[in-house]
């Protein structure tokens, strides 16, 4: 199975951008890219998924490398509540088995 | 507030009793899953239902039994636990993926999950 990589820890300034990296040198060609988020004491939360083309809602930007060996998701605009683990996770289509990694822990400062 | 419902949100048991933890959705959904997370740790996936049957059981020990009585309900048995299943226990359910038409990829909807300690 494809794995993920991300950064174990990354700060961001309160109504500042934030650029979340993940790397997925082996993903192949049905995988999609998911992104999760777990605030404190509360279950994962979708953020966003895409296959290949760039992808945009309410929450969040993903933006996907040409190649698809990485990714990146944006918040625009972080707030304090914005400080989570985010996750990063390879799911091939019409599978139900879904695999966290370690993800990268947020925090913003005000 | 989460559309999946799970209960207890907490729940200390000894190592010699019998307890469940349920999990609820209302969302149609027909895949549903038990994930177990340490402190600072990622979920691990444990089982996965998909239509009522066991699709993936992810080598848990047997004290661990899920059951899923309809489309609407999972269930997780415990019995003999140990010490180091202490955990926060999450159900989460989506569309199922394996059912031919359903289209672009869906996204898994969790629970708050239960909080188990293991005296």
């Amino acid at each position: 199975d494809a794995k993920t990589t991300q950064p174990n820890s990354m700060e961001s300034n309160e109504e500042e951008p934030v650029h979340l990296p993940c790397n997925h040198s082996t993903i192949s060609g049905t995988d999609y890219i998911h992104w999760y988020r777990q605030l404190p004491s509360q279950g994962p939360e979708y953020v966003i998924h895409g296959l290949t083309s760039n992808v945009n809602n309410r929450m969040a930007s993903l933006a996907i490398a040409e190649d698809r060996k990485s990714s990146t998701l944006i918040l625009h605009r972080a707030t304090l509540r914005d400080a989570a683990v985010y996750y990063c996770i390879l799911r091939k289509y019409n599978n139900n088995d879904m695999r966290f990694g370690a993800g990268t822990r947020l925090t913003v400062k005000p | 507030d989460t559309e999946v419902t799970q209960t207890p949100k907490h729940l200390v048991m000894g190592m010699t009793n019998k307890k469940s933890l349920k999990c609820e959705q209302h969302m149609g959904h027909r895949a549903m899953y038990w994930y177990k997370q340490k402190a600072k740790k990622p979920p691990e996936l444990m089982f996965v239902y998909s239509y009522e049957k066991l699709s993936i059981n992810e080598s848990v020990p047997s004290r661990f039994s899920p059951e899923c009585p309809n489309s609407s309900l999972l269930n997780l048995h415990l019995h003999a636990l140990q010490p180091e299943d202490s955990a926060l226990y999450l159900c989460a359910s989506s569309q199922d993926l394996k059912v031919k038409g359903t289209g672009r990829d869906q996204p898994q909807h969790f629970g708050d999950g239960t909080r188990l300690s293991i005296l």
